[in-house]
């Protein structure tokens, strides 16, 4: 079964610092996609970033980055010059196709701090 | 352009209740899915669904169902509400033919708490 491990429930950075979340998957598929979201309070998942597995370059959208290491089954999300907006959590998602089925796997988030 | 409708933004049910949830995709987006989030935890898919049949149903019981009616809109419904229905519910829309977002765009939820 897919399972996406994000192993840091919670980070403290400094504002204008760069800062880097980390997800690790497992799956057996070839053809799969990874996604980053943020999520304030108000519940909203916002898209950050997407990286699909077939991709041979490292996904970038803005200050957002995603290191994609596909033989040790990683994808973090590095956000360059870190602001206090940042602060909310951060989910690592896999997207799984079947046939036009999918779904999005989650891991269990990192809540993110900037401090001023 | 409207983005993901959910209706209510919050409501408040008493054990054993059945409740219903409401979703409308994106204008052209033929796909919804419905992931439902506990406190403290990553969303959860529960249901799929494409041109009105269901393609994906995730771990949860039979007092969770869904449809998708012929203007791509989406319902929810659960039955028998318990304690730990209590959530965060989220509705995607899926645009295959839309890269915005790589197709996916999340409501911002319904907040569902079961007393």
């Amino acid at each position: 079964a897919q399972k996406i491990t994000q192993t840091q429930p919670g980070m403290f950075v400094q504002e204008k610092e760069a800062v880097t979340l980390d997800c690790t998957y497992d799956t057996s598929d070839q053809s799969y996609g990874l996604f980053w979201y943020k999520q304030p309070s108000s519940g909203e998942m916002i898209f950050l970033i997407y990286q699909g597995s077939y991709d041979e370059q490292n996904a970038t959208e803005g200050r957002y980055s995603l290191n994609f290491q596909k033989a040790r089954k990683s994808a973090n999300l590095v956000i360059s010059a870190s602001q206090l907006g940042d602060s909310a959590m951060y989910f690592c998602a896999m997207r799984e196709f079947n046939f036009g089925n999918e779904k999005l796997t989650f891991g269990t988030g990192t809540r993110l701090t900037i401090i001023p | 352009d409207a983005g993901v409708t959910q209706s209510p933004t919050h409501l408040i049910k008493t054990r054993g209740q059945h409740v219903t949830l409401r979703c409308s995709p994106i204008s052209g987006h033929k796909s919804v899915s419905w992931y439902q989030q506990v406190l403290g935890q990553g969303p959860q898919f529960i249901f799929q669904y494409y041109e009105k049949e269901e393609r994906g149903r995730g771990n949860f019981p039979d007092r969770f169902s869904a449809r998708q009616f012929p203007n791509y809109s989406s319902e929810l419904n659960v039955n028998a509400l318990l304690l730990g229905d209590s959530a965060l519910y989220l509705c995607a829309s899926i645009g295959y033919q839309d890269g915005t977002n790589y197709g996916y765009t999340f409501g911002s939820g319904t907040r569902l708490t079961v007393v």
